[in-house]
């Protein structure tokens, strides 16, 4: 069966201060690969997807970066953190051969930026 | 511009029914989604509309009319476990998911 799981689950940094929130997929292959933030009252944002290594789709332009060194590996950095960058972060993965494109999310990463 | 609309927040009583609405507009249309999130959770999948009707799944069906631009989520038999937010995703034509805000449901004894 596959699973996901994003690592750490919760985050206190100060303003300007790198990130990494990591993300992996296990049980599956070539999945495709999201990164959201859930802020309060508000509806998912689509921050980063990707269909493979290396390919990166940024949906909002921000101070957030994402990576994929592997298949099923996705990684969200920032080299300085912003007060407004605080919320709930979501990894999720699809299997792109279904048409229904169900996301399947990890746990959750809540980020507090102080 | 594309957009969903739910409502903010439902109060129901245990053992009830209950109807959670949401329209939706988007560029193109490739299916309606609802997702539960129990606070402080990941959201987990629900349903898939994609054709008009009504999709029955347990305790939990939805509905679909592509025309209106409208579905609904129908839980019955409300336990207090069901207490907890529905999203509502749009997928459009380019297989992308607009979200709603979400509904919390509080359920009362």
């Amino acid at each position: 069966s596959q699973t996901i799981h994003q690592w750490p689950a919760t985050l206190v940094q100060p303003v300007g201060s790198p990130l990494s929130l990591e993300c992996t997929v296990e049980g599956t292959s070539n999945p495709n690969l999201y990164w959201y933030r859930q802020a309060a009252g508000r509806g998912l944002q689509l921050l980063f997807y990707s269909v493979g290594i290396g390919q990166i789709s940024s949906e909002v332009p921000q101070n957030l970066s994402a990576s994929r060194p592997q298949d099923r590996q996705f990684i969200l950095s920032s080299k300085k953190l912003l007060l407004s960058d605080s919320g709930f972060y979501l990894c999720a993965w699809s299997d792109r051969d279904k048409d229904t494109g169900e996301l399947f999310f990890g746990e959750g990463s809540r980020l507090t930026v102080l | 511009g594309q957009n969903i609309d739910q409502p903010t927040e439902m109060t129901a009583t245990e053992g009830a029914i209950v109807q959670i609405n949401c329209t939706y507009q988007t560029s193109g249309f490739n299916g309606l989604f609802w997702y539960q999130q129990h606070a402080g959770e990941a959201p987990t999948f629900l349903s898939y509309n994609v054709l008009d009707g009504l999709e029955e799944k347990g305790r939990f069906s939805s509905f679909l009319s592509r025309s209106k631009g409208y579905s609904y989520l129908l839980l019955k038999e409300l336990q207090m476990k069901d207490s907890a937010s529905y999203l509502c995703a749009a997928m459009d034509s380019n297989y992308q998911l607009i979200w709603g805000a979400g509904t919390k449901l509080i359920i009362k004894p």
